[in-house]
């Protein structure tokens, strides 16, 4: 199986501070990752996907890097609505194994 | 806007198999390149995929569950379901039906989710 692995584990941020949460891979993935946002209560939503596409509706503040193991989330301007915890997953592997989450808190 | 609504017992007695069942609105279960999959979250903890079927009706599992799992489609119905057998108090977790998205060959994404039940495991 394939393990993620997110550093941080949780980290705290203040409105409008640049965020940045990475994401390894226990082997190569190629540019197989996605990043979700999910907030208390609620499913997980989709932030970015193929390591660098934003999903549509997604606001441009969300952007994604990387290839191979090393990865990264990177939240240009935090906004009082992006307090939540993040999952990378990798869909190298039919196993869609995802990392152990980030949270961001205040 | 595809929509996807799990539906089955919250509790389910130890030994017993757990059933689910996850309707989707908005769009046909039979077309398009999608594979419809089933992912957990134990309460506080982390996200596990349990498994999936394609459109096809070919499936895959994860191994840890393999044993345990089955998942099916009713294309009639427009819905697909899991079942896990022999369940433990380790079972009980939030179950998510889960859509995912095919892109660059055999990449995939999950885009679409129910908004989850809670499976409690419990004599």
């Amino acid at each position: 199986d394939i393990q993620m692995t997110q550093s941080p584990s949780s980290l705290s941020a203040s409105v409008g501070d640049r965020v940045t949460i990475t994401c390894r891979a226990s082997q190569s993935i190629s540019s197989y990752l996605n990043w979700y946002q999910q907030k208390p209560g609620k499913a997980p939503k989709v932030l970015i996907y193929a390591a660098s596409s934003l999903q549509s509706g997604v606001p441009s503040r969300f952007s994604g890097s990387g290839s191979g193991t090393d990865f990264t989330l990177t939240i240009s301007s935090l906004q009082p609505e992006d307090f939540a915890t993040y999952y990378c997953q990798q869909s190298y592997s039919t196993l869609g194994t995802f990392g152990q989450g980030t949270k961001v808190e205040i | 806007q595809v929509q996807l609504q799990e539906s089955g017992p919250g509790l389910v007695k130890p030994s017993q198999t757990l059933s689910l069942t996850c309707t989707v609105s908005g769009g046909s279960i039979s077309s398009g390149s999608y594979y419809w999959s089933w992912i957990r979250q134990p309460a506080g903890k982390g996200l596990e995929w349990i498994g999936r079927i394609y459109t096809s009706g070919s499936t895959n599992y994860n191994p840890s569950l393999k044993s345990r799992v089955t998942i099916s489609v009713d294309t009639s119905k427009n819905q697909f379901s899991l079942r896990l057998s022999s369940v433990t108090a380790a079972d009980t977790a939030v179950y998510y039906c889960v859509r995912a998205s095919e892109y660059s060959g055999y990449g995939y994404y999950f885009d679409y989710w129910g908004q989850g039940t809670l499976v409690t495991v419990s004599s």
